[in-house]
């Protein structure tokens, strides 16, 4: 069964002081691996899909990375602005390639 | 291009109900999902359409559930005889062909009685 494993549940952080969460998934079958942000009483807002080990992409002050059986999103000097639940999903490769299994997500709470 | 836009954006009903649910996909998408989210878990997902056809449901939805994707624009999710586990978030995305990035409406919160 295709597995998606977030950590820590819940972060708390002050302002500037960076961190990492952690994401870590069932390797089979891996088509590609998405972080999405989702504030309360919203939908989830598309952020980064990584497809291969070694990959990298940033955007502002979060930069996501993939190894073969984990990704990281790093957030560096983060803003209150950034509270937000962090979600983690996978894709699978074949003919369910349109389906997204997602972590239950890290809230993130940065406190200025 | 306004995103994907849901109404009702909260729903309160009895036990025993039925209620319907709208989704509006973005203009050029031919993709769209529904996904059900409970509180403290991530999104779980429902059904997925190609333009009209309806091509996946997930072992989650019941025989109370139906969804439509009339000539491929908006859909419907409805769910008869609501229940008290029915209560949670229902999220809409689509996306445009292979492309794996959903947009997401805002979803409905349902809260059964």
């Amino acid at each position: 069964e295709d597995q998606v494993t977030q950590s820590p549940e819940a972060l708390r952080l002050q302002e500037g002081e960076s961190s990492s969460l952690n994401c870590s998934y069932t390797v089979s079958g891996l088509r590609g691996l998405f972080w999405y942000r989702q504030d309360p009483g919203k939908g989830p807002e598309f952020l980064f899909t990584l497809y291969s080990a070694g990959e990298e992409k940033e955007k502002e002050r979060l930069k996501a990375t993939l190894t073969k059986k984990e990704s990281f999103l790093h957030i560096t000097a983060p803003k209150p602005e950034d509270s937000a639940t962090y979600l983690c999903a996978r894709a699978n490769s074949g003919g369910s390639n349109y389906k997204l299994t997602f972590g239950k997500g890290t809230l993130l709470t940065v406190n200025p | 291009d306004t995103g994907v836009s849901q109404d009702p954006r909260h729903k309160i009903t009895k036990r025993g109900q039925n209620v319907t649910f709208r989704c509006d996909p973005i203009s050029e998408h031919n993709r769209l999902y529904w996904y059900r989210q409970t509180l403290g878990q991530g999104p779980e997902f429902l059904t997925y359409f190609q333009n009209e056809a309806q091509l996946e449901k997930s072992r989650l939805l019941s025989d109370r559930f139906s969804a439509e994707r009339p000539k491929g624009s908006f859909s419907t999710l409805e769910i008869q005889r609501t229940e008290q586990g029915d209560s949670a978030m229902y999220l809409c995305a689509s996306s445009y062909g292979g492309n794996e990035k959903l947009f997401f409406g805002s979803g409905t919160q349902l809260s059964v009685l």
